[in-house]
């Protein structure tokens, strides 16, 4: 059964750092998503994104946040100055298109540590 | 940002007994529902949805009832197993919007 992947499972990072999380959606999905779970609490949307370009973004997505697909199979979500504050699980999340339902698909997630 | 709730954060059940988990929302845009299981370092996993335009809907031991008035909606698993002890989240969304919006979850404990 097809599934999302994600590398790497865990990255420690020191403050003020960049990192670059990978995700590579189900292959025949076009909508790719980006949530984060800070520890005890709920399932974040960060951003969405279909045609190469971000379609929706939520407060938390902020300048320091980019994403990128930068072939044709992985999805990347890049944080360029990290805080304490992002250490949480992201989890990617892809969709297929042609449905009005929004039954995401998610990977198993990166836990992100920022020392 | 509360837009959906899950006031109860565990619930304990016998094996071979209901287990229903519960959701309220307030969003009333919100038209298409959804339940994810969640295992310790695992990734949400799809489990059951429901579109606002059906009441009930059923898979094996699965089945989500949505209460469009109350703005509230139920997961019942019947009969519980040990393999179902994990997390569950229900999720919502708009036909508009592409995020999904989630619980905080509640953890189900089914007692051998």
């Amino acid at each position: 059964e097809p599934e999302v992947t994600q590398t790497p499972s865990h990255q420690v990072t020191q403050m003020g750092q960049e990192v670059i999380l990978r995700c590579v959606p189900i292959s025949n999905h076009l909508y790719f998503y980006w949530y984060r779970q800070i520890l005890g609490q709920k399932v974040e949307f960060l951003v969405s994104f279909y045609n190469n370009e971000i379609s929706e973004k939520s407060e938390i997505f902020d300048d320091q946040f980019s994403v990128e697909r930068p072939d044709g199979s992985n999805f990347t979500l890049k944080i360029r100055s990290t805080k304490l504050e992002d250490s949480a699980m992201y989890f990617c999340a892809s969709r297929t298109s042609g449905s009005s339902y929004n039954e995401q698909f998610f990977g198993p997630g990166t836990r992100l540590t920022v020392l | 940002d509360q837009q959906v709730k899950q006031n109860s954060p565990s619930l304990s059940v016998q094996e071979g007994r209901i287990s229903i988990l519960n959701c309220d929302y307030t969003n009333s845009m919100f038209d298409y529902f959804l339940w994810y299981k969640k295992y310790p370092a695992e990734g949400p996993t799809f489990l059951i949805s429901i579109s606002s335009i059906k009441d009930k809907n059923e898979d094996g031991r699965f089945t989500v009832f949505l209460n469009k008035s109350a703005k509230h909606l139920s997961l019942h698993i019947v009969p519980s197993q040990p393999g179902d002890s994990a997390v569950y989240f229900c999720a919502a969304s708009d036909t508009g919007a592409n995020n999904l919006f989630f619980g905080t979850g509640t953890r189900l404990t089914v007692i051998p």
